[in-house]
């Protein structure tokens, strides 16, 4: 079962606007990551939020983490047409292993017209 | 470069034959991951390795085997292929305890199409 679920689906924004997507999770989390994915190509990272961060930046990016509800934001500010791609959110959940795996939401792809 | 090598880029394969998706990795990272992506869904886990001898099963495990001889490469075999298999298939890695502070490092996927 995914433990993300992102929000919106789809999202399509005039290049130099904001945009926002949102990801909401099941269960007490390690961290958060955002992911990357263009056309037919791997998934980047982005970047990474501990469960005991607030807000994050990198760049362009502001990520948010509210662990009361259970949710998190990406912003990507003044966006470009090479924005255009799939974002994901995945989180790593806390094991008495060493095994920590990465589980996805289903992702919100991103179109940024020129 | 260092990073994730995934071959082949594109397969496609009838109902019943079987094959390997290769995964290499140059980064001495010890835990590799074979994921699957279908439309419209995010990565679903099929099958990971903390190290070299040892793999265990994901979320969607089933037709799927693996094995980990070496620290550099994860290969993913499919028995008997399936239409249901129709997938894009990434592979990622990352060193141990780096998931907590660390992104994982994806391969460029292969899509592989069963008729």
């Amino acid at each position: 079962s995914q433990q993300g679920e992102e929000d919106p689906q789809a999202l399509s924004i005039q290049e130099g606007e904001n945009a926002t997507m949102n990801c909401s999770y099941k269960t007490s989390i390690n961290n958060l990551q955002w992911y990357r994915q263009n056309s037919g190509r791997g998934l980047v990272h982005l970047i990474l939020i501990r469960s005991n961060e607030r807000e994050k930046h990198s760049g362009r990016l502001r990520v948010t983490l509210d662990t009361s509800k259970k949710s998190s934001s990406l912003l990507i500010t003044a966006s470009r047409a090479a924005d255009t791609a799939s974002y994901f959110c995945a989180t790593v959940v806390p094991s008495s292993g060493s095994a920590r795996q990465l589980t996805f939401g289903s992702g919100t792809q991103l179109t940024v017209l020129p | 470069n260092a990073g994730v090598t995934q071959t082949p880029k594109f397969q496609v394969l009838k109902t019943g034959q079987s094959m390997t998706l290769q995964c290499a990795q140059d980064m001495n990272h010890e835990y590799m991951s074979w994921y699957r992506q279908d439309p419209g869904m995010g990565l679903r886990l099929i099958h990971y390795s903390v190290g070299a001898g040892i793999t265990d099963q994901g979320e969607v495990p089933n037709g799927y085997n693996v094995s980990r001889s070496t620290t550099e490469d994860f290969p993913l075999r499919l028995l008997s292929a399936a239409p249901s298999q129709t997938s894009v298939y990434f592979c990622a890695s990352i060193r141990t305890g780096g998931s907590l502070n660390y992104g994982y490092t994806f391969g460029s996927g292969t899509r592989l199409t069963v008729v």
